[in-house]
């Protein structure tokens, strides 16, 4: 069966300082792969996706970026945090040609 | 462009009465549909899709939605309530026509179950 896992699943970090949150599926074999932000009283906004390995899609202008390194690997980073980038961040995954997204655990992030 | 919008941010019901959250969509293209469901500090599962098929879709936890194109709706719908259903709900909609199969999330509706 498929797994999703996300870590850390809790992290306070400095303004200013770097951001790595990395998120890996198990089971399954050339996925599609999102980052979304959920921040609070708001809904999921859906950040970036990827259709395979260095192919990422950027939906929203920010401070954030992601890499796939590996197929079945999706991280999201940053060089410089900002107070706005509080939230809980949440990955998710498709099998080609699926319609389904299903969700990791998510991290919450906290900009101090 | 597609959208979705819940009514109601918050929904209170008693313990064993009907749950209805509604979801009205905005698509150019034949819509599949989500609920999902997020239990505090945790992610997203799924509760139900429409994706074409039957129109009134069963999912898990005894709940349902239906496809209703003239209205453009999909509400949620269980006939009663259980304290083990408070928790924040979430319409989506993609179009699934370009194989990437992105979302767009309603802002949420929290429901709250009264003993």
């Amino acid at each position: 069966s498929q797994t999703i896992h996300q870590w850390p699943a809790t992290l306070v970090q400095p303004v200013g300082s770097p951001l790595s949150l990395e998120c890996t599926v198990e089971g399954t074999s050339n996925p599609n792969l999102y980052w979304y932000r959920q921040a609070a009283g708001r809904g999921l906004q859906l950040l970036f996706y990827s259709v395979g390995i260095g192919q990422i899609s950027s939906e929203v202008p920010q401070n954030l970026s992601a890499s796939r390194p590996q197929d079945r690997q999706f991280i999201l980073s940053s060089k410089k945090l900002l107070l706005s980038d509080s939230g809980f961040y949440l990955c998710a995954w498709t099998g080609r040609g699926q319609e389904t997204q299903y969700f990791g655990p998510g991290t919450r992030l906290l900009v101090l | 462009a597609q959208s979705v919008t819940q009514l109601g941010s918050h929904v209170s019901v008693s313990e064993g009465a009907l749950v209805l959250l509604r979801c009205n969509y905005s698509s150019s293209v034949p819509p599949y549909l989500f609920w999902y469901v997020q239990y505090p500090n945790q992610g997203l599962q799924l509760l139900l899709k429409y994706t074409s098929a039957a129109t009134l879709v069963k999912g898990i936890n005894g709940f349902e939605a239906e496809f209703k194109k003239s209205e453009t709706s999909f509400h949620l719908t269980k006939p009663s309530a259980h304290m083990s259903d408070a928790a924040e709900y979430f319409c989506a909609v993609s179009d699934g026509g370009s194989g990437t199969y992105k979302y767009i999330f309603g802002t949420g509706t929290r429901l709250k179950v009264l003993a």
